[in-house]
């Protein structure tokens, strides 16, 4: 059985400029959510997809964007980078809508804004 | 406001000691609890889950947490500890039906041999 991987492990953007984070779901999993973690904070929920479409979101700006591709896998985008958005991103799977079961994680993309 | 909050940033035990790491919560209507840990290195992973039903549940590696619904409480317990415990613990909590988990801050445990 497959994880969830994500893609990539660290990056370094300056202010401004746009990311693009990718997700692979577990196998056999066709929801997908996104968390961003701050350095000694929990995870804070960005969004969900399902069904290729956002199916719920956090209290994120509109810059903070994404997709659901049909073999469930998932980007984040964010756009007009800002310092605050230095975070861990972490991607979560689950086989099924919703996410009041268990979230199954990856080992998640550090992004850097400098 | 939905919240979780975890009581302790930084724990340190010798090894052979009890553990408690207190959770509470905030939150309408039904909820399902989580603890959630993260080793050194490692991605987050499920340590146990509450739905329903015994409010004391068993997860992996010893660990057992205790639902109590008046004090909106779920707080993690381990008899014992050890030094691969280090590591560090979320609660969460969802709604029901609902789509997203809230995490608490976390805490950080360290175990000493």
């Amino acid at each position: 059985e497959t994880g969830v991987t994500q893609s990539p492990t660290h990056l370094i953007k300056t202010r401004g400029q746009q990311v693009t984070l990718r997700c692979s779901s577990q196998s056999g999993h066709n929801t997908v959510s996104w968390y961003q973690q701050a350095l000694g904070q929990g995870p804070q929920f960005i969004f969900q997809y399902y069904r290729e479409e956002e199916n719920g979101r956090g209290n994120f700006p509109p810059r903070f964007s994404g997709l659901q591709f049909p073999n469930y896998s998932s980007e984040l985008n964010v756009n007009a980078l800002e310092l605050d958005d230095s975070a861990l991103y972490l991607c979560a799977s689950s086989p099924v809508e919703g996410s009041t079961g268990e979230l199954f994680f990856g080992e998640g993309s550090r992004l850097t804004v400098l | 406001a939905q919240s979780v909050s975890q009581h302790n940033h930084h724990v340190i035990l010798s090894e052979a000691a009890s553990l408690e790491l207190g959770c509470n919560y905030s939150y309408g209507g039904t909820v399902n609890l989580f603890w959630y840990v993260q080793y050194p290195g490692q991605h987050l992973q499920l340590l146990l889950k509450y739905f329903s039903g015994d409010p004391l549940v068993k997860g992996i590696k010893g660990f057992e947490a205790e639902f109590i619904k008046s004090k909106f409480s779920f707080n993690l317990r381990k008899p014992s500890v050890q030094w691969s415990d280090t590591a560090e613990y979320f609660c969460a909590a969802a709604s029901t039906g609902g789509f997203k988990t809230i995490f608490g801050a976390g805490t950080r445990l360290f175990v000493k041999a």
